[in-house]
């Protein structure tokens, strides 16, 4: 079945590294491909999507891009901060309502 | 537009008790789908509504049912609670059409505690 798999945490950086979160997944289809974010005792935010391969999916200096031939969306940013500590996920769709989500990978940002 | 709000955000239970959680989607969204969050099993789907009609189902017990109203406002109940149970459950709403996927949008969740 379909599933994902992302790197596992935690992570650190300080302020101003650069960041990748890798994220592989396995689907018998074409999924779109979303990343969410989640912080503390909230629910899931989503942070960027993409619907079909080679699609770039991008907002608040994330980016991601749908690779099939590596079946990969892997997350990107240029200089984190320290407001971008939380937790976040990768998942897929491809069935009506089921969203097949990753184990998570929590980065804090340290000043 | 206001988003995706549940109710309660946190519940205390008992073993063997039942409970009841809510979700309004955000408004003009017709999908509901509901989601167990826990540290070990991590995010995993219970199941998927549609005009009141359950489209998707994920590999849960039949103790976990959901509901959806004619307004898309949409309950899911659990009964005789165990202790594996507590979780942060979340709903999810989205502009879902048969046949395609949609960004789904998620509320707050409710925090079950299974005493």
């Amino acid at each position: 079945g379909n599933s994902v798999t992302q790197m596992e945490g935690p992570v650190t950086l300080s302020e101003e590294a650069f960041l990748t979160i890798n994220c592989t997944y396995t689907a018998t289809g074409y999924p779109s491909l979303f990343w969410y974010v989640q912080y503390p005792g909230e629910g899931l935010q989503l942070l960027l999507k993409a619907t079909k391969a080679d699609d770039k999916g991008s907002n608040k200096g994330f980016e991601a891009t749908y690779r099939k031939e590596t079946t990969s969306f892997h997350l990107e940013k240029g200089s984190v901060q320290v407001s971008d500590s939380a937790v976040y996920f990768c998942a897929l769709s491809e069935e009506v309502g089921d969203m097949r989500f990753g184990a998570g990978t929590r980065l804090t940002v340290k000043p | 537009k206001a988003g995706v709000t549940q109710t309660p955000r946190y519940l205390i239970k008992t073993r063997g008790q039942q409970v009841t959680l809510s979700c309004s989607p955000i408004s003009g969204h017709r999908s509901v789908s509901w989601y167990q969050q826990t540290p070990g099993q991590g995010l995993q789907f219970l199941f998927e509504y549609f005009s009141e009609t359950q489209r998707n189902k994920g590999n849960f017990p039949g103790r976990f049912s959901g509901r959806q109203f004619s307004n898309s406002r949409s309950e899911m109940n659990v009964s005789t609670l165990e202790l594996g149970d507590s979780a942060l459950y979340l709903c999810a709403s989205s502009s879902h059409i048969a046949g395609s996927t949609d960004t789904q949008y998620f509320g707050p969740g409710t925090r079950l505690t299974v005493l």
